[in-house]
């Protein structure tokens, strides 16, 4: 198995622009999730599906942010409009079950400038 | 919800030492606690696991304890390398809850 898989694996934008990140779980898993990571704020969960459906948001920082599960195979991030305190490291991970090992994606580097 | 504690948030050792990383956890009932290793520019990957029905586990110079009363679990390396060298995150799962509470974080350097 590939593992999980994220693109794009860096993306600089400017301020403003929509911003979509993809994430590719591992086949058969049933959970996928979605991290934002930065120095000041460490690793913080946005958001995660379990059988596509989301199950907890409340970390998705504003209304910009918005995610989705059309399938067990694909899921997608979006940031509209970006602004550069979005910029960080954002990272999928997918597991069989939601409390069980979770693996992580490579993760997208985004700098919003 | 669960939450947990991580410290020190930064550690630093001569290489050939050990090093401990403690967890708190306030969910009594979380029963999984992996260990995360994240080097620099990479991402998390699981070093080792604990569930809530033993109290330690070990792979090699890496060791887990888990106290369930007290509601904390720990990291022990020992004889530290300087490939040791990353972030080490803890985490819990609580059966209330569908995902990992991740801690913030130790910084290890391993100092030849």
């Amino acid at each position: 198995d590939a593992g999980v898989i994220q693109s794009p694996r860096h993306e600089v934008t400017e301020m403003g622009q929509e911003v979509t990140l993809r994430c590719k779980p591992i086949s058969g898993h049933n959970s996928l999730f979605w991290y934002r990571q930065t120095m000041m704020r460490g690793l913080e969960l946005l958001i995660y599906f379990n059988n596509n459906v989301p199950i907890d948001d409340s970390g998705m920082p504003e209304d910009r942010f918005s995610a989705k599960m059309p399938n067990a195979s694909f899921s997608t991030l979006k940031i509209q409009p970006s602004e550069p305190r979005d910029s960080a490291v954002y990272f999928c991970a997918s597991s069989l079950q939601g409390g069980d090992q979770q693996y992580f994606g490579p993760g997208t580097r985004l700098t919003v400038t | 919800g669960e939450n947990v504690e991580q410290h020190p948030s930064t550690l630093s050792v001569q290489e050939g030492d050990s090093a401990v990383i403690k967890c708190t956890y306030s969910d009594s009932a979380s029963n999984y606690f992996p260990w995360y290793k994240q080097e620099l520019g990479k991402r998390p990957q699981l070093i080792i696991d604990i569930r809530s029905n033993v109290g330690e586990k070990k792979d090699q110079r890496i060791a887990v304890t888990l106290n369930k009363t007290a509601k904390h679990f720990s990291l022990h390396i020992t004889e530290t390398q300087p490939e040791d060298s990353a972030v080490y995150f803890c985490a819990a799962h609580g059966r209330s809850q569908g995902n990992l509470i991740f801690g913030k974080g130790t910084k290890l350097s391993v100092k030849p």
